[in-house]
């Protein structure tokens, strides 16, 4: 099945310790990327990358570090985790940039909480 | 810089109507428009995807128009069922290869049996 993976979907943990969330698709997708959900706030993109070795800033990206070492691979890391970082998390891909019209594939989310 | 604006933010109508909902984008200079439904803690599905060239869109009881002209699309749903009860977002691509993308804030569906 054609999916977009993320893990852990739930995790608690505490300010400082790093984290790191992966994402993996299945469908040899060049484009990926990062979005966090607030209420009242929306979905902000946080990184994206449009390759392997290439990612860039979205509009959020304070806080956070990405790599992209692997195509089907797009982990977030989070260095020194804040409260401020607690946040609903979903990871996107897409065949190619969104400009070809190929949409995305959204993964089912992981919900972060930072006491 | 683009703005994406869902109105209205929450929607409560009775089953079997049909209903449309609205989605503003500030900057028509668009590659397409993307409608995704989210159920509550759940990831985003993919509704519809308008190109820009396309002027609507139909998946069974859904249609998506597409005017960028006036900066807007509207997702038109037939015969309304209390399983469309959910959140609906808009997005747009935006910047060179689109690899920015704005989400609209979303309307939020309730479908009363």
């Amino acid at each position: 099945e054609a999916q977009v993976t993320q893990n852990p979907r739930y995790l608690i943990t505490v300010t400082g310790k790093k984290l790191t969330v992966t994402c993996s698709q299945n469908m040899n997708h060049e484009y990926m990327s990062w979005y966090r959900q607030d209420p009242g706030l929306g979905l902000r993109q946080i990184y994206y990358s449009m390759n392997v070795e290439v990612t860039d800033k979205g509009d959020v990206p304070e806080g956070y570090k990405v790599s992209r070492k692997e195509k089907r691979n797009f982990p977030l890391i989070l260095e020194s985790p804040s409260p401020n970082q607690t946040s609903l998390y979903f990871c996107a891909s897409s065949l190619s940039p969104p400009e070809r019209n190929y949409g995305y594939t959204f993964g089912s989310g992981t919900r972060l909480t930072v006491v | 810089k683009q703005e994406v604006t869902q109105i209205p933010a929450a929607l409560s109508v009775p089953e079997g109507e049909n209903l449309v909902l609205n989605c503003s984008f500030t900057d028509s200079a668009i590659y397409n428009l993307q409608w995704f439904r989210q159920d509550p803690g759940k990831g985003l599905t993919s509704l519809l995807l308008i190109q820009s060239s396309q002027r609507e869109q139909t998946s069974g009881r859904l249609n998506a128009s597409l005017d960028k002209s006036s900066g807007r699309s509207t997702l038109y749903i037939a015969a309304s069922q209390p399983g469309d009860s959910a959140t609906y977002l808009c997005a747009v691509p935006q910047g060179t290869g689109g690899f920015k993308t704005i989400f609209g804030a979303g309307t939020r569906l309730f479908v009363k049996a």
